[in-house]
């Protein structure tokens, strides 16, 4: 089996920040998701990759960037934090459509 | 509008009772589905897929789709306190290709009474 691993599991910023969260993937597939999820909207896509160094844009792409270097991670870049946001941010990479997350990074913006 | 809705918000059933959730999109270029659950703490997990008209059973778990209504529901029968999560309907536009855009509904957080 495998296991995709999500650095860091909290991260505190500030209004403004430009910060990246990263993720990594063994299971050797081929493409990886980021998605949000915040409460009572379940989860939103951001990006995804099919490969190295491709990016497509999600539905909620705006605010984001993405960066995907290597098979194996896959990061995702806030561009400026909004005061008081607050939200986990899930990756995941997938095989057939059948998607297998990591545990998540909580953001919380002060 | 979200293009994948699901009901209800949700739901309290009796441990040993049967839970039925719903999930239906409004587009139809959305033909294949997966149901995901996800425990307090956790990412989601993959509990099944159906890509066919008709039910597919595993186990506890039953899934049907009606793909002229683009309709997709999961009943969970014997219903456990273990059950008790945010279950989530998935759909994309094709199969088994593995590049595809997956779009998530909103949830319906399951509880399980003792």
């Amino acid at each position: 089996g495998g296991i995709i691993t999500q650095t860091p599991k909290f991260l505190i910023g500030q209004e403004g920040q430009k910060l990246t969260l990263k993720c990594q993937q063994n299971f050797n597939h081929d493409t990886m998701y980021w998605y949000r999820q915040d409460s009572g909207k379940g989860l939103r896509l951001i990006y995804y990759s099919i490969t190295e160094n491709d990016l497509q844009k999600g539905d909620l792409s705006e605010g984001y960037d993405a960066s995907r270097e290597k098979k194996s991670s896959f990061s995702l870049t806030v561009t400026s934090a909004q005061k008081n946001e607050m939200a986990v941010f899930l990756c995941a990479s997938s095989i057939y459509e059948r998607l297998f997350f990591g545990h998540g990074t909580k953001l919380s913006v002060l | 509008q979200q293009k994948v809705q699901q009901s209800p918000e949700s739901l309290s059933v009796p441990e040993g009772g049967m839970a039925s959730l719903n999930c239906t999109s409004s587009d139809r270029n959305f033909q294949y589905f997966w149901w995901y659950r996800q425990h307090s703490g956790e990412g989601p997990k993959a509990l099944m897929s159906i890509f066919s008209d008709g039910d597919k059973k595993e186990g506890r778990f039953t899934a049907h789709l009606n793909k002229a209504s683009l309709h997709v529901s999961l009943h969970i029968r014997d219903s456990q306190p273990s059950d008790s999560a945010l279950y989530f309907c998935a759909a994309s536009e094709h199969a088994n290709y593995g590049n595809e855009k997956i779009t998530f509904g909103a949830g319906t957080k399951l509880t399980i009474k003792p």
